[in-house]
């Protein structure tokens, strides 16, 4: 069964420090990892997309990485600001269109003063 | 075009009564996606079109759900006789059917409170 698992499930963390969130998935076969912000009730909105041949994205203070050997992906967030505050939802494609994504459940990150 | 748009943002409706929502994709995208959200999960596919076909429908898809693409534009998904449990945020995206990946785009969803 495919699955996405992402570590932590929340965090809180100080304005200016960077974190790192972790996705772990079993997708087969492989097309495409992405990451979504998505603020409290609002739409996910796309920050990165790896295929398989990419092992690292950036976009902003938001840098992806993918290992496609051991299945795992990780998104750091540099001199965090509390604007980053939201759910960052990890998501793998087994391509091909349609019902082809799993997503996780997302890691609740929190940034205070 | 300024993205996917979803309306209304907010219903509340009574146990029983019908529901329709409306997802308006970006106009060059030909396949269009349903999602529901429960708090503090990832959203779960529903349905999805590829212009106005109906390709694929989840078993989340009840008979109490329908949803339709008319003319391969817009999307209605409806609710018949609401649940309390069909309270969640429902969420469209929509994409172009070449390398969808890059241009997979979500609305900011309709959340439903079911009383």
């Amino acid at each position: 069964k495919n699955q996405v698992e992402q570590s932590p499930q929340s965090l809180i963390i100080l304005e200016g420090k960077n974190c790192t969130l972790q996705c772990n998935y079993t997708v087969s076969p492989f097309s495409n990892l992405r990451w979504y912000k998505q603020d409290t009730g609002r739409g996910p909105v796309s920050l990165t997309i790896m295929t398989f041949s990419e092992n690292t994205k950036s976009n902003g203070r938001y840098t992806a990485t993918l290992d496609a050997d051991t299945k795992q992906s990780s998104l750091h967030i540099t001199a965090s600001q509390l604007s980053d505050s939201a759910s960052y939802i990890c998501v793998v494609s087994a391509g091909g269109g349609g019902n082809k994504l799993t997503f996780g459940t997302g890691t609740q990150l929190k940034v205070e003063l | 075009d300024t993205g996917v748009s979803q309306d209304p943002r907010h219903k509340i409706t009574k146990r029983g009564q019908n529901v329709t929502f409306r997802c308006d994709p970006i106009s060059e995208h030909n396949r269009l996606y349903w999602y529901r959200q429960t708090l503090g999960q990832g959203p779960e596919f529903l349905t999805y079109f590829q212009n106005e076909a109906q390709l694929e429908k989840s078993r989340l898809l009840s008979d109490r759900f329908s949803a339709e693409r008319p003319k391969g534009s817009f999307s209605t998904l409806e609710i018949q006789r609401t649940e309390q449990g069909d309270s969640a945020m429902y969420l469209c995206a929509s994409s172009p059917a070449y390398r969808e990946y890059y241009g997979y785009t979500f609305g900011s969803g309709t959340r439903l409170t079911v009383v």
